[in-house]
């Protein structure tokens, strides 16, 4: 019973460098979601999707691109890394019901840029 | 701007007595509010929510309480224990976000 996945959990890139974090849900849920957590900020979401083959942008996209081409898999990506995108970035997945249920969270992804 | 505000970073208690963590937001359009706990190093877990048709809602030791007209809510833990010691996160939803949107955390030490 896995629930939600992330991929790495943890990862130390160079500034400029490119990678690709992974979220993977069993639950069979609607949506998805990809925040990270910084000290003093709380949770702030990223990018999320309503959807297979839909993305939204969060409160803090900047920076970053997604991907849902399976239902099961959120890809979260960054271009060029920046230091100021060191963070921990958890996934989050609901069943839907346009937000009137809770969210399923992964273990997070710890990423220092460096 | 911040849409849904924890104004205490951190709050300390002594076991067996209550804690209460508080929560503001400023959007009305929200109208479906959750509290997740979170333990270092681990992803935030769902503890309890509440719809704006309720103004309390309980499981167990957990209360939420909400005030729609001040736009708050309050998560009253009776009574306090130590594996109680965690980050607690409120988040709000709904109102046609599909989304949601979380504080900043309030940091509970439940004091032995």
């Amino acid at each position: 019973n896995a629930g939600v996945t992330q991929t790495p959990k943890f990862r130390v890139l160079k500034t400029g460098q490119s990678m690709t974090l992974l979220c993977a849900q069993d639950m069979n849920h609607e949506y998805m979601y990809w925040y990270r957590q910084d000290p003093g900020m709380g949770l702030r979401l990223i990018h999320y999707s309503v959807g297979e083959g839909t993305t939204a942008k969060g409160e803090v996209p900047d920076g970053y691109n997604v991907s849902r081409l399976k239902k099961q898999n959120f890809l979260l990506g960054l271009e060029s890394a920046a230091p100021s995108q060191t963070s921990v970035y958890f996934c989050a997945s609901s069943p839907g019901d346009r937000g009137y249920t809770e969210a399923f969270f992964g273990q997070g992804t710890r990423l220092t840029v460096v | 701007d911040q849409q849904v505000k924890q104004n205490s970073p951190s709050l300390s208690v002594q076991e067996g007595r209550i804690s209460i963590l508080n929560c503001d937001y400023t959007n009305s359009m929200f109208d479906y509010f959750l509290w997740y706990k979170k333990y270092p190093a681990e992803g935030p877990t769902f503890l309890i929510s509440i719809s704006s048709i309720k103004d309390k809602n309980e499981d167990g030791r957990f209360t939420v309480f909400l005030n729609k007209s001040a736009k708050h809510l309050s998560l009253h833990i009776v009574p306090s224990q130590p594996g109680d010691s965690a980050v607690y996160f409120c988040a709000a939803s709904g109102g046609g976000t599909y989304k949601y949107i979380f504080g900043t955390g309030t940091r509970l030490k439940v004091l032995a």
